[in-house]
């Protein structure tokens, strides 16, 4: 079984602090996605990333794929309140032959305060 | 345009009774998943069907969990009979094809007492 793991499991901010998600395995990646889930919602895709070393940003929000694609981040810069939720990352490995196959990372609970 | 559908949103029984879980995927999607989502975890693949067609289902319990796509558009997930481990959150998603971006729906929340 191939594993994906996120670090912090839980934070805890105040409105305006930054922050920066991690997701890790020591299998490659062909592609990873982040999503957001909100309570008794389903995750909702936020960006993908494909290429070792990318940087995509969206608003507030910047993902890095790691230059041998077995590692990401998401940094939130100036966290709000809308921000909370539980963010998962999800990757399809290289050897698993296929991208429809997705593994996901356990998720990390962001809660932001006013 | 609509998005996923599930139901029920909510279901709770009491063990070694069944349960059926009902999707209707985004139109034209071709491509549909079954996940379980633990307490706490992120969403574990079940099943995933191209059109009517079963592709991979290593990950499905098949001593007491079936699924059908009959038509390649809506799809039920059932569990013969339920345990307490099997208290979850049961996710539906839809793809255009194989590798495209996945679409979740709301989940169906069971509670198995």
């Amino acid at each position: 079984t191939q594993l994906l793991e996120q670090s912090p499991q839980f934070l805890s901010i105040q409105e305006g602090e930054n922050l920066t998600v991690y997701c890790n395995s020591s299998s490659v990646f062909s592609s990873l996605q982040w999503y957001r889930q909100e309570p008794g919602e389903g995750p909702v895709l936020l960006v993908t990333v494909v290429t070792g070393g990318e940087v995509k940003k969206l608003k507030r929000l910047t993902f890095q794929f790691g230059d041998a694609r077995k590692d990401s981040s998401l940094h939130i810069t100036a966290a709000q309140p809308g921000d909370t939720g539980l963010y998962l990352c999800a990757g399809a490995f290289v050897n698993t032959g296929t991208a429809s196959k997705l593994t996901f990372g356990t998720g990390t609970r962001l809660q932001v305060t006013l | 345009e609509a998005g996923v559908v599930q139901s029920p949103r909510y279901k709770i029984i009491e063990k070694k009774q069944p349960v059926a879980f009902w999707c209707n995927p985004i139109s034209g999607h071709n491509t549909l998943y079954w996940y379980r989502q633990n307490l706490g975890q992120g969403p574990e693949l079940l099943i995933r069907y191209e059109n009517e067609e079963a592709v991979d289902d290593s990950q499905l319990p098949k001593d007491r969990f079936s699924a059908e796509r009959l038509k390649g558009v809506d799809s039920t997930l059932k569990i013969q009979p339920a345990e307490l481990g099997d208290s979850a959150v049961y996710l539906c998603a839809s793809s255009s094809g194989p590798g495209q971006t996945q679409y979740f729906g709301p989940g169906t929340r069971l509670l198995v007492l």
